[in-house]
């Protein structure tokens, strides 16, 4: 069965800190891996993704996720975190043998403390 | 392109009303999706459509949801009759998959509320 796990429900890092918001997935085949990012009373915002090829993806506002295979994780980072950063992210999977759906964790709240 | 858009963007009803909730995809996109957001459940998939036809339906949580997508740029979502647990903030999204892994871009949502 394919699934998605966001261990932390809340994250908290200091203004200019390195942040990582963890993920590991579960999928029957080979996975195409996101992350998305929603602020208060807003949609989910795309932030990043993985399909294939070099496990450090970089993506918008400065994020970037490292796909490890071995440990089956995707996780989130950024060098220096912005309290404009502060918001709810998630992660999501899709299982490239089964078709269109994606998998969302249940998501972690960042909070950037000036 | 104007992105996905929603109506309402907040909708206040009674118990025992229906409710129908509007999306239109960004055009050219053949997927739409429909999600419930709670903070008790997170968020759901309801339901999801490729060129029109609903795939997976599982996600209806009862016969008193319904989804249709009669054309390629207009879908809704219908409560009838609602019910207090049905407050939620509900998403649409869509998607475009040619060229392998789409990316899901998400309306900015509808909150329902049903006193």
């Amino acid at each position: 069965a394919q699934s998605v796990a966001q261990p932390e429900d809340q994250v908290n890092v200091a203004e200019g800190n390195p942040l990582t918001v963890k993920c590991t997935y579960s999928v029957s085949g080979n996975p195409y891996l996101f992350w998305y990012v929603q602020y208060p009373n807003r949609g989910l915002q795309f932030l990043l993704k993985y399909i294939t090829g070099d496990n450090l993806v970089k993506g918008s506002y400065g994020f970037e996720a490292e796909f490890n295979k071995s440990q089956t994780s995707f996780h989130l980072k950024k060098p220096s975190a912005l309290v404009s950063d502060s918001a709810l992210y998630f992660c999501a999977v899709r299982d490239v043998g089964t078709g269109n759906q994606f998998y969302f964790g249940t998501g972690t709240s960042l909070t950037v403390i000036p | 392109d104007a992105g996905v858009i929603q109506s309402p963007r907040h909708e206040v009803t009674e118990m025992g009303q229906e409710v129908t909730l509007r999306c239109k995809p960004i055009s050219g996109h053949d997927y739409l999706f429909w999600y419930r957001q709670t903070m008790m459940r997170g968020l759901e998939l309801l339901i999801y459509f490729n060129n029109n036809v609903p795939i997976d339906d599982s996600g209806m949580p009862e016969d008193r949801f319904s989804a249709k997508m009669p054309n390629a740029s207009f879908s809704t979502l219908k409560i009838q009759p609602s019910e207090p647990r049905d407050s939620a903030v509900y998403f649409c999204a869509s998607s475009d998959p040619t060229g392998g892994a789409e990316t899901q871009y998400f309306g900015p949502g509808t909150r329902l509320l049903v006193l």
